[in-house]
Protein backbone atom coordinates (compact mmCIF):
# COMPACT_ATOMS: atom_id res chain seq x y z
CA UNK A 1 0.00 0.00 0.00
CA UNK A 2 1.43 3.48 -0.35
CA UNK A 3 0.55 5.58 2.70
CA UNK A 4 2.19 7.78 4.26
CA UNK A 5 2.47 8.13 8.42
CA UNK A 6 3.06 10.67 10.70
CA UNK A 7 2.88 8.79 14.20
CA UNK A 8 3.26 12.19 16.40
CA UNK A 9 -0.29 13.93 17.08
CA UNK A 10 0.87 16.83 18.92
CA UNK A 11 4.62 17.90 20.11
CA UNK A 12 6.36 20.31 22.30
CA UNK A 13 9.19 22.42 21.94
CA UNK A 14 11.34 24.90 23.48
CA UNK A 15 11.74 28.02 22.24
CA UNK A 16 15.92 28.08 20.64
CA UNK A 17 15.48 24.00 21.01
CA UNK A 18 15.66 21.82 18.20
CA UNK A 19 12.27 19.56 17.09
CA UNK A 20 12.24 16.14 14.91
CA UNK A 21 9.26 15.21 13.69
CA UNK A 22 8.27 11.82 12.02
CA UNK A 23 7.36 10.61 9.12
CA UNK A 24 7.36 7.17 7.64
CA UNK A 25 6.41 6.02 4.03
CA UNK A 26 5.91 3.35 1.92
CA UNK A 27 6.04 2.68 -1.79
CA UNK A 28 7.01 0.08 -4.13
CA UNK A 29 8.03 2.66 -6.74
CA UNK A 30 12.23 3.16 -6.82
CA UNK A 31 11.39 6.61 -7.68
CA UNK A 32 9.22 9.12 -5.80
CA UNK A 33 8.97 12.57 -4.09
CA UNK A 34 8.95 13.70 -0.46
CA UNK A 35 7.65 16.72 0.89
CA UNK A 36 6.68 18.80 4.01
CA UNK A 37 3.77 21.76 4.66
CA UNK A 38 3.34 23.88 7.19
CA UNK A 39 -0.17 25.19 7.77
CA UNK A 40 -0.60 27.87 10.65
CA UNK A 41 -3.79 28.63 12.57
CA UNK A 42 -4.38 31.55 9.75
CA UNK A 43 -4.74 28.16 7.52
CA UNK A 44 -2.51 28.51 4.38
CA UNK A 45 -0.76 25.45 3.51
CA UNK A 46 3.36 26.31 3.08
CA UNK A 47 6.14 24.40 1.13
CA UNK A 48 8.98 23.61 3.47
CA UNK A 49 11.26 21.46 2.32
CA UNK A 50 11.49 18.15 -0.98
CA UNK A 51 13.64 15.69 -0.99
CA UNK A 52 13.87 13.40 -3.99
CA UNK A 53 13.80 9.74 -3.87
CA UNK A 54 17.59 9.57 -5.47
CA UNK A 55 19.19 12.60 -3.82
CA UNK A 56 22.42 11.63 -2.45
CA UNK A 57 21.71 14.11 0.50
CA UNK A 58 19.66 15.02 2.34
CA UNK A 59 17.92 18.44 1.80
CA UNK A 60 18.45 21.45 3.82
CA UNK A 61 16.21 25.32 3.45
CA UNK A 62 17.41 27.18 5.85
CA UNK A 63 16.16 25.98 9.97
CA UNK A 64 14.32 23.32 7.94
CA UNK A 65 16.65 19.74 7.15
CA UNK A 66 15.21 16.51 6.22
CA UNK A 67 16.49 13.35 7.88
CA UNK A 68 16.11 10.94 4.77
CA UNK A 69 16.62 7.49 5.90
CA UNK A 70 15.96 5.05 2.93
CA UNK A 71 16.16 1.94 4.11
CA UNK A 72 14.11 2.79 7.05
CA UNK A 73 11.62 4.75 4.55
CA UNK A 74 11.49 7.21 6.72
CA UNK A 75 11.82 11.25 5.92
CA UNK A 76 11.79 13.04 9.70
CA UNK A 77 11.53 16.74 9.57
CA UNK A 78 14.33 18.48 12.06
CA UNK A 79 13.89 22.43 12.83
CA UNK A 80 16.57 23.89 14.45
CA UNK A 81 15.97 26.84 16.64
CA UNK A 82 12.76 26.70 16.90
CA UNK A 83 10.93 30.54 17.02
CA UNK A 84 7.53 30.76 18.19
CA UNK A 85 6.09 31.36 15.01
CA UNK A 86 6.66 27.61 14.48
CA UNK A 87 3.90 26.27 16.09
CA UNK A 88 1.77 25.06 13.80
CA UNK A 89 0.37 21.79 11.99
CA UNK A 90 3.28 19.88 9.83
CA UNK A 91 1.95 17.58 7.06
CA UNK A 92 4.80 15.12 5.53
CA UNK A 93 3.67 14.14 1.96
CA UNK A 94 4.73 12.04 -0.70
CA UNK A 95 4.36 11.53 -4.48
CA UNK A 96 4.63 7.29 -4.47
CA UNK A 97 5.46 7.04 -7.68
CA UNK A 98 7.10 8.71 -10.67
CA UNK A 99 4.28 6.88 -13.03
CA UNK A 100 1.64 9.43 -11.76
CA UNK A 101 3.59 11.84 -10.43
CA UNK A 102 0.82 14.39 -9.50
CA UNK A 103 -0.73 12.03 -7.14
CA UNK A 104 0.51 13.72 -3.74
CA UNK A 105 -0.44 11.36 -0.20
CA UNK A 106 -0.36 13.28 2.93
CA UNK A 107 -0.08 12.19 6.51
CA UNK A 108 -2.56 13.05 8.93
CA UNK A 109 -0.16 15.92 10.64
CA UNK A 110 1.57 16.82 13.60
CA UNK A 111 0.96 20.06 15.67
CA UNK A 112 3.79 21.09 16.94
CA UNK A 113 4.11 23.89 20.02
CA UNK A 114 6.72 26.06 20.81
CA UNK A 115 6.90 27.34 24.23
CA UNK A 116 8.38 30.35 25.21
CA UNK B 1 5.80 37.10 -7.25
CA UNK B 2 1.90 36.52 -6.96
CA UNK B 3 1.14 32.84 -5.25
CA UNK B 4 -2.24 31.20 -6.31
CA UNK B 5 -4.85 33.45 -5.45
CA UNK B 6 -8.36 31.45 -4.23
CA UNK B 7 -11.93 33.25 -3.76
CA UNK B 8 -14.00 33.72 -1.83
CA UNK B 9 -11.96 33.14 1.32
CA UNK B 10 -15.04 32.30 3.18
CA UNK B 11 -18.19 31.18 1.89
CA UNK B 12 -21.27 30.43 4.04
CA UNK B 13 -24.86 29.14 2.46
CA UNK B 14 -27.95 27.40 2.45
CA UNK B 15 -27.88 23.57 1.52
CA UNK B 16 -29.43 23.41 -2.08
CA UNK B 17 -27.59 26.42 -2.78
CA UNK B 18 -24.84 26.60 -6.09
CA UNK B 19 -21.21 27.22 -4.86
CA UNK B 20 -18.72 28.17 -7.22
CA UNK B 21 -15.02 28.16 -5.79
CA UNK B 22 -12.52 29.85 -7.78
CA UNK B 23 -8.78 29.34 -8.12
CA UNK B 24 -5.96 31.59 -10.04
CA UNK B 25 -2.66 28.98 -11.05
CA UNK B 26 0.93 30.48 -10.54
CA UNK B 27 2.07 32.12 -13.99
CA UNK B 28 3.36 29.54 -15.61
CA UNK B 29 2.19 26.30 -13.90
CA UNK B 30 1.13 23.42 -15.43
CA UNK B 31 -0.57 21.03 -13.29
CA UNK B 32 -3.87 21.89 -10.93
CA UNK B 33 -5.14 20.47 -8.16
CA UNK B 34 -8.47 20.93 -5.82
CA UNK B 35 -7.94 19.02 -2.49
CA UNK B 36 -10.83 19.27 0.49
CA UNK B 37 -9.58 19.18 4.18
CA UNK B 38 -11.81 18.19 7.02
CA UNK B 39 -11.07 17.43 10.73
CA UNK B 40 -12.14 13.72 9.79
CA UNK B 41 -10.49 12.98 6.79
CA UNK B 42 -8.03 15.05 6.44
CA UNK B 43 -6.64 16.55 3.02
CA UNK B 44 -8.33 14.32 -0.25
CA UNK B 45 -7.01 15.05 -3.74
CA UNK B 46 -10.24 15.72 -5.47
CA UNK B 47 -9.30 16.18 -8.69
CA UNK B 48 -6.31 17.50 -10.76
CA UNK B 49 -5.49 18.58 -13.98
CA UNK B 50 -2.41 18.89 -16.69
CA UNK B 51 -2.39 21.69 -19.43
CA UNK B 52 -5.77 22.48 -18.89
CA UNK B 53 -7.03 18.39 -19.17
CA UNK B 54 -8.61 16.70 -16.19
CA UNK B 55 -6.40 13.80 -15.50
CA UNK B 56 -7.60 12.02 -12.68
CA UNK B 57 -11.50 12.95 -11.07
CA UNK B 58 -11.72 9.44 -8.67
CA UNK B 59 -11.84 11.64 -5.89
CA UNK B 60 -14.52 13.56 -6.61
CA UNK B 61 -16.74 12.55 -4.09
CA UNK B 62 -20.43 12.74 -6.31
CA UNK B 63 -21.80 14.11 -9.37
CA UNK B 64 -22.87 17.25 -7.89
CA UNK B 65 -18.87 18.24 -7.76
CA UNK B 66 -17.68 19.67 -11.31
CA UNK B 67 -14.49 21.15 -12.11
CA UNK B 68 -13.98 23.17 -15.13
CA UNK B 69 -10.51 24.74 -15.98
CA UNK B 70 -11.52 26.93 -18.87
CA UNK B 71 -7.63 28.28 -19.32
CA UNK B 72 -4.12 27.75 -18.66
CA UNK B 73 -4.64 30.14 -15.77
CA UNK B 74 -8.01 29.46 -14.08
CA UNK B 75 -9.92 27.07 -12.85
CA UNK B 76 -13.27 26.68 -10.47
CA UNK B 77 -14.74 23.82 -8.74
CA UNK B 78 -18.71 23.88 -8.15
CA UNK B 79 -20.77 22.04 -6.22
CA UNK B 80 -25.00 22.04 -7.03
CA UNK B 81 -26.63 21.23 -4.70
CA UNK B 82 -24.48 22.06 -2.25
CA UNK B 83 -25.22 19.84 1.32
CA UNK B 84 -24.00 20.54 5.11
CA UNK B 85 -21.14 17.51 4.73
CA UNK B 86 -19.35 19.24 1.95
CA UNK B 87 -18.67 22.00 4.62
CA UNK B 88 -14.87 21.96 4.90
CA UNK B 89 -12.02 24.00 3.51
CA UNK B 90 -11.18 23.93 -0.16
CA UNK B 91 -7.53 24.50 -1.50
CA UNK B 92 -6.25 24.68 -4.64
CA UNK B 93 -2.57 24.22 -5.51
CA UNK B 94 -0.72 24.25 -8.53
CA UNK B 95 2.65 22.87 -9.22
CA UNK B 96 5.35 23.76 -12.66
CA UNK B 97 6.19 20.18 -12.80
CA UNK B 98 5.10 16.70 -12.48
CA UNK B 99 6.59 15.54 -9.12
CA UNK B 100 7.32 18.96 -7.47
CA UNK B 101 6.45 20.70 -5.14
CA UNK B 102 2.53 21.76 -5.27
CA UNK B 103 2.12 25.09 -3.72
CA UNK B 104 -1.06 25.81 -2.20
CA UNK B 105 -3.75 28.93 -2.48
CA UNK B 106 -4.53 30.45 1.07
CA UNK B 107 -8.34 27.87 0.73
CA UNK B 108 -11.81 28.62 0.88
CA UNK B 109 -13.84 27.87 4.18
CA UNK B 110 -16.99 26.55 2.97
CA UNK B 111 -20.24 26.40 5.06
CA UNK B 112 -22.93 24.62 3.98
CA UNK B 113 -26.26 25.31 6.20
Amino acid sequence: AQKITQTQPGMFVQEKEAVTLDCTYDTSDPSYGLFWYKQPSSGEMIFLIYQGSYDQQNATEGRYSLNFQKARKSANLVISASQLGDSAMYFCAMIPSARNNNDMRFGAGTRLTVKP
Amino acid sequence: DAGVIQSPRHEVTEMGQEVTLRCKLISGHNSLFWYRQTMMRGLELLIYFNNNVPIDDSGMPEDRFSAKMPNASFSTLKIQPSEPRDSAVYFCASSLKGGGPQHFGDGTRLSIL
